[in-house]
């Protein structure tokens, strides 16, 4: 089944630092976007990508797409400490609804 | 910016009771979902809904649940006799159109838990 699957499952850095999320999935798809949550809170739509798009940007994202691979990543530069959060990728093959990776928990220890 | 509000936040009911959690689309939006989150696992689709019908359903999607939208701003899921597992977090979504490219849109999710 298409699933989206992020790694690494924890990751730790100092404030100031990049961080790095990768996301693989199984199937083809139309769209991939990833969302962040803190902690007992709701989903936030942080960008959406196409799959004829190869990188998009946004402030301090920046997130690629390899369809070839099935893969996309998600940068996050000089991060800040209220870059903690978990963060899912989610994709969708043209249903209407997304699967959900189990997610990336990132602390920014400051 | 509009969004997306659910009601309640926290939600504790004893098992075997029914349950219905609210949700307020953004306005000008036509599809409608809900998700579902148990703790420390990851999001699951559970159902969609357009033009006042179900238009996909997952597996957990069973008979004791429904959806509803009574009026022209709220969309309920209704957990007709609630079980321990149907504890987590639920949210629902909306977006504009049903196409690949559109956004989903989330509510900050209710928290229910089953006792």
């Amino acid at each position: 089944s298409q699933q989206g699957e992020e790694d690494p499952q924890a990751l730790s850095i100092q404030e100031g630092e990049n961080a790095t999320m990768n996301c693989s999935y199984k199937t083809s798809i139309n769209n991939l976007q990833w969302y962040r949550q803190n902690s007992g809170r709701g989903l936030v739509h942080l960008i959406l990508i196409r799959s004829n798009e190869r990188e998009k940007h946004s402030g301090r994202l920046r997130v690629t797409l390899d369809t070839s691979k099935k893969s996309s990543s998600l940068l996050i530069t000089a991060s800040r400490a209220a870059d903690t959060a978990s963060y899912f990728c989610a994709t969708d093959a043209g249903g209407q609804n997304f699967v959900f990776g189990p997610g990336t928990r990132l602390s920014v220890l400051p | 910016e509009p969004e997306v509000t659910q009601t309640p936040s926290h939600q504790v009911t004893q098992m075997g009771q029914e349950v219905i959690l609210r949700c307020v689309p953004i306005s000008n939006h036509l599809y409608f979902y809900w998700y579902r989150q148990i703790l420390g696992q990851k999001v699951e689709f559970l159902v969609s809904f357009y033009n006042n019908e179900i238009s996909e359903k997952s597996e957990i999607f069973d008979d004791q649940f429904s959806v509803e939208r009574p009026d022209g701003s709220n969309f309920t899921l209704k957990i007709r006799s609630t079980k321990l597992e149907d504890s987590a977090m639920y949210f629902c979504a909306s977006s504009q159109l049903r196409t690949a490219q559109e956004t989903q849109y989330f509510g900050p999710g209710t928290r229910l838990l089953v006792l």
